[in-house]
């Protein structure tokens, strides 16, 4: 089963507005990372944020960290239809060997 | 600094044929890892190469396999092709091995089997 499971698993707003996306695991994590993937070619990163930090900013990107609640999420401010995407949280266990364990993603459709 | 290169970018293969995907990572890289992507499944991980050593796998059959060289470059493949084997193929490499590194993507090879 996934380690990350994103949510929504698609999302339509209109330009300008601001897109938020949650990302849920489910075992104690090193770090987690954002990826953003155009149609049919390969992710991208976006940010990286290690588990001992709550917020983490980039640009118009905002991801928090709740290590509590095993949860992220990143916002996207003003959004403009080229950020029409989807969008993946990765997590890295703390057990065993780490390896990068990608959510199902976040279909972000931004209208102009 | 040139990305990550994938060949094939597409490939048509038909049951029962075997294929090989090849990756060459980022100048100074040392880890190369393998993701199988699909509509219904999202990106499954496949196997993480560090050092010319496999690292990680994950949970696919024994027809899937892989090989990293002295340079970096590292070939997949899958042997006795299935339908089901369909699916964009990701190669992604970073400096250090997985876990707290981020990673840099390949545009993929598109695998149809007929």
């Amino acid at each position: 089963s996934q380690q990350g499971e994103e949510d929504p698993q698609a999302l339509s707003i209109q330009e300008g507005e601001n897109a938020t996306m949650n990302c849920s695991y489910k075992t104690s994590i090193n770090n987690l990372q954002w990826y953003r993937q155009n149609s049919g070619r390969g992710l991208v990163h976006l940010i990286l944020i290690r588990s001992n930090e709550r917020e983490k900013h980039s640009g118009r990107l905002r991801v928090t960290l709740d290590t509590s609640k095993k949860s992220s999420s990143l916002l996207i401010t003003a959004s403009r239809a080229a950020d029409t995407a989807s969008y993946f949280c990765a997590t890295a266990s703390t057990s065993g060997t780490y390896k990068y364990i990608f959510g199902t993603g976040t279909r972000l459709k931004v209208l102009a | 600094k040139a990305g990550v290169t994938q060949t094939p970018r597409y490939l048509i293969k038909t049951r029962g044929q075997q294929v090989t995907l090849s990756c060459s990572p980022i100048s100074g890289h040392r880890s190369v890892s393998w993701y199988q992507q699909t509509p219904g499944q999202g990106l499954q991980f496949l196997f993480e190469y560090f050092s010319e050593t496999q690292r990680n796998k994950g949970n696919f059959p024994g027809r899937f396999s892989g090989r990293q060289f002295s340079n970096s470059r590292s070939e997949m493949n899958v042997s006795t092709l299935e339908l089901g084997d369909s699916a964009l193929y990701l190669c992604a490499s970073s400096l250090g091995p997985q876990g707290s590194e981020k990673l840099f993507f390949g545009s993929g090879t598109q695998l149809s089997v007929l």
